[in-house]
């Protein structure tokens, strides 16, 4: 059973338009969230993260929003820029809990920024 | 700070071969992760160690796999014997917190 989703394997969106990866989780003990950026024959790199007391948290372009009722996140990249073309990874964990820092990752999502 | 180190980058090996991949953590990290990605499964956290001891194996497939950290800055991820079913990338990551650093992965390929 899928606990962390990202039900869009791929996304294609206009270089300077907003970018929108979506995430949904099942488990409520689920705390801390990352979101992690992959280019191809490379690791995952962090990207950003948000705990569960906050519902936003902005870094430059990049934005996470966190609807804790609904179990879902969303990475809102803006604006879109063809460097930004790689797979998104969603993380989550539960700090503090058993297997403290223990990542379950969703599947990812492929974004193409088109030129 | 280099980064977290694995070797090798590329690795082809014919069936029943045992493999053996290598990974340096940062130094400085308590935590240790091995995982597989592949396109069915995505990213699957094989076992991960806390202070060089292994904490959770569980998603370790079989007793073909088996993975050892003797101390803090090294450890290995064997496969004996290998199947091509365990072609995969299998990255490992460390980290000190919740914010896990990625090594570059190697590409496994079992003929």
């Amino acid at each position: 059973d899928q606990q962390v989703k990202q039900n869009s394997p791929s996304l294609s969106v206009q270089e300077g338009r907003i970018s929108i990866l979506n995430c949904d989780y099942t488990n409520s003990m689920f705390d801390y969230f990352l979101w992690y950026k992959k280019y191809p024959a490379e690791g995952p790199t962090f990207l950003i993260s948000i705990s569960s007391i906050k519902d936003k948290n902005e870094d430059g372009r990049f934005t996470v929003f966190l609807n804790k009722s609904a179990k879902h996140l969303s990475l809102h990249i803006v604006p879109s820029q063809p460097g930004d073309s790689a797979v998104y990874f969603c993380a989550a964990t539960n700090c503090g809990g058993a297997g403290s820092y223990q990542l379950t990752f969703g599947k990812g999502t492929k974004l193409s920024v088109i030129p | 700070d280099a980064g977290v180190i694995q070797s090798p980058r590329h690795e082809v090996t014919e069936m029943g071969q045992e493999v053996t991949l290598r990974c340096k953590p940062i130094s400085g990290h308590n935590s240790l992760f091995w995982y597989r990605q592949t396109m069915m499964r995505g990213l699957e956290l094989l076992i991960y160690f806390n202070n060089n001891v292994p904490i959770d194996d569980s998603g370790m497939p079989e007793d073909r796999f088996s993975a050892k950290m003797p101390n803090a800055s090294f450890s290995t991820l064997k496969i004996q014997p290998s199947e091509p079913r365990d072609s995969a990338v299998y990255f490992c990551a460390s980290s000190y917190e919740n914010e896990q650093f990625f090594g570059p992965g190697t590409r496994l390929t079992v003929l």
